[in-house]
């Protein structure tokens, strides 16, 4: 496989659910991302990991947990979560060498919850 | 309490004519600046990037013009077929360290005529 996949693809679950999402990349990036897209609303930064190593977490919610083993693999663990959860999570890489630095995107996630 | 909603900005163009789709960005301190094309059901596409050091770049098809004096990014899109049909996104980043996220744009959503 090339590039940044994401599984699964759709996923339905109820409040008091607990699931993963899963995320891999076959660039040799040193970081990854995960994005929420709502309709009517920008993309919205949700993590940040370089080198294994979270950086960034925008006020976040902990029902949503975020796992990084390694380079090429990134996780995104829900518990509990709620209705507005809905939407679709993008996962993304990129390599961190300078201020040039552009983000590849996998497909996504479509996530429903009821 | 709630958040309004976004409208989604919209261009629908004939096929052959040329688009233009334009983006006001936010930071005088970006110096990075990307275009994403996202199709229904997929995650956003890299299409062409642009330093704050050029004010035009041109790949195949596209081009990125940049006027930094008024903060203003657009994409031109050459000839445009229906398979150009999709939501286009333009992001920033600035700063001088690598750990400066990308802001994105709302989006236009782009409809091609046949």
């Amino acid at each position: 496989e090339t590039g940044v996949t994401q599984t699964p693809r759709h996923l339905v679950m109820g409040m008091t659910n607990k699931k993963s999402l899963k995320c891999e990349q076959h660039l040799g990036h040193n970081a990854m991302y995960w994005y929420k897209q709502s309709a009517k609303k920008p993309l919205e930064l949700m993590f940040v990991y370089s080198l294994e190593e979270r950086v960034e977490n925008n006020s976040v919610p902990s029902r949503f947990s975020p796992e990084c083993p390694n380079s090429s693999h990134l996780f995104l663990h829900l518990h509990t979560l709620q209705p507005e959860d809905s939407a679709l999570y993008l996962c993304a890489s990129s390599q961190r060498a300078g201020p040039q630095e552009t983000q590849y995107f996998g497909p996504g996630t479509r996530l429903l919850v009821l | 309490g709630e958040s309004v909603g976004l409208h989604l900005p919209t261009l629908s163009v004939q096929e052959g004519d040329n688009s233009i789709i334009n983006c006001a960005y936010s930071n005088s301190a970006s110096d990075y600046f990307i275009w994403y094309k996202q199709e229904s059901g997929k995650g956003p596409q890299f299409i062409i990037d642009i330093r704050s050091n050029m004010d035009k770049r041109q790949g195949q098809r596209v081009t990125v013009l940049l006027n930094k004096t008024v903060k203003h990014l657009s994409l031109q899109i050459a000839a445009t077929q229906p398979g150009d049909s999709a939501v286009y996104f333009c992001a920033e980043k600035g700063g001088e360290t690598s750990y400066d996220k990308v802001i994105f744009g709302p989006g236009t959503s782009l409809s091609v005529i046949p």
